[in-house]
């Protein structure tokens, strides 16, 4: 099946600093991949629509200038958290939409674990 | 708007007892909706989904979920809990976008 890989999987930066998070969909190409956000014990928040060739949408709420998101190839998107704060802490999940038999699917990435110092 | 409900935050069951993880939703138009599971530090994981068809949709590692129009729901089940189902559930309805509506999740505890 449709495989989505995140690099890394955990981070720890001090605060201030930026982190870049990678997610690749390894054998499909990708024009559009989500970035997920979650807090521990809660469930997935949509931060954003990242589609190949152009600007992100981001959800209401998400600072487009703190979270950038990149989508420069049909197999790579990357979220950078600019200014690290604690509270940006948290599960970050990507997922890219593959067209199978069909059908649009969704597939996800295991997730990186943020933790800003 | 489209928005699923999971009504438990938590539900536990003795290993071998049928388990089943309850899910409502709320959708306009036709309703695609799917479960995933998710194990700690870990992406989310494909259960099932149920696009059309019948009611009845199974999935991996013998999970299964009923359609239910009337009731507006689509719970998970399992006839006999394994230890290793531990875990926590979500819910999900896409719109015809591609964008996914999670519930808030159920953690299972299966109990030896």
């Amino acid at each position: 099946g449709a495989v989505v890989s995140q690099h890394p999987s955990w981070v720890i930066c001090k605060s201030g600093t930026s982190v870049k998070i990678e997610c690749r969909s390894l054998d499909f190409q990708a024009t559009t991949m989500f970035w997920y956000r979650q807090f521990p014990k809660q469930s997935l928040m949509l931060m954003a629509t990242s589609n190949e060739g152009s600007k992100a949408t981001y959800e209401q709420g998400v600072e487009k200038d703190k979270f950038l998101i990149n989508h420069a190839s049909l197999t790579l998107s990357t979220l950078t958290v600019t200014s690290a704060h604690p509270e940006d802490s948290s599960f970050y999940i990507c997922s890219a939409v593959a067209l199978t038999a069909g059908a649009y699917e969704q597939y996800f990435g295991p997730g990186t674990r943020l933790t800003v110092t | 708007a489209q928005s699923v409900a999971q009504p438990e935050d938590q539900v536990n069951v003795a290993e071998g007892n049928p388990l089943t993880v309850k899910c409502t939703y709320s959708v306009s138009g036709n309703p695609y909706l799917f479960w995933y599971v998710q194990y700690p530090n870990r992406g989310l994981q494909f259960l099932l989904k149920y696009i059309t068809g019948d009611n009845l949709v199974k999935g991996s590692y013998g999970f299964e979920a009923e359609f239910n129009k009337s009731q507006t729901s689509f719970h998970l089940k399992k006839p006999s809990a394994l230890v290793s189902d531990s875990a926590l559930y979500f819910c999900a309805v896409r719109d015809g976008g591609n964008q996914f509506y999670f519930g808030t999740g159920t953690s299972l505890t299966v109990i030896p």
